[in-house]
């Protein structure tokens, strides 16, 4: 399986400020993923980073408050930008581990739990 | 858009109790897939099915695919300590959109 570094791990932020996540893959992957995970909730995909190209948002999600750069195959960031305690979540980074039946395989980083005061 | 559905939310059984969480869909699936997370881990990937009716058995963990492929279930014999975390449906689309299902939390009492 591929290795995700992700990182910070866990941060306090104050509101209105931006934190930048940042994602490590041991292996060159196609697609990265960005899922937020809300205390005691579900997993919400944010976007699907492409290398070369703008990240695709999923609906809720714009590019002016999660702004994402894919620069090459193994690396990725997501910026929370002008942060509020509603952004107070984990924010996981996912690849495409295997593609079985059309359908991603997920794995996924250790993720960022961000506290936003 | 695609809702999937998991319950209960939460589970409390003593050990050696046995566990089911269910996973509903509201549109046909091409796959389900089952994820793990552990008390402050991340979500691991334990198992996909993709064929209706399908069942899968990984030792004391047995997945169940409907025949409709709108549903599946998971279930734990005799749990164990180290069963306890949340576990996760994941339906899966033909063009390859995953969407989670709110997870059911398991507590295992010794």
């Amino acid at each position: 399986s591929a290795v995700i570094s992700q990182k910070p791990s866990r941060d306090i932020c104050q509101r209105g400020t931006s934190l930048t996540i940042q994602c490590q893959v041991d292996s060159q992957v196609t697609m990265m993923f960005w899922y937020r995970q809300q205390p005691g909730q579900s997993l919400t995909l944010i976007a699907t980073a492409n290398q070369g190209s703008e990240a695709t948002y999923e609906s809720g999600f714009v590019i002016d408050k999660f702004p994402i750069s894919r620069p090459n195959l193994t690396f990725s960031t997501l910026t929370v930008s002008n942060m509020s305690p509603e952004d107070s979540s984990i924010y996981l980074c996912s690849v495409e581990e295997s593609k079985l039946a059309g359908a991603n395989v997920l794995t996924f980083g250790a993720g960022s739990r961000l506290t936003v005061l | 858009g695609q809702q999937v559905m998991q319950i209960p939310q939460y589970q409390h059984v003593q050990e050696g109790e046995d566990f089911t969480t269910y996973c509903n869909s509201s549109t046909t699936l091409s796959n389900i897939q089952w994820y793990k997370q552990r008390p402050g881990g991340h979500p691991v990937f334990l198992i996909q099915l993709v064929k209706s009716g399908e069942v899968k058995k990984q030792k004391r963990l047995t997945f169940q695919f409907g025949e409709a492929k709108k549903n599946s279930s998971l279930h734990i014999t005799a749990t164990q300590t180290t069963d306890v975390g949340t576990y996760f449906c994941a339906g899966g689309t033909s063009y390859g959109k995953l969407t989670f299902g709110q997870g059911t939390i398991l507590t295992v009492h010794p």
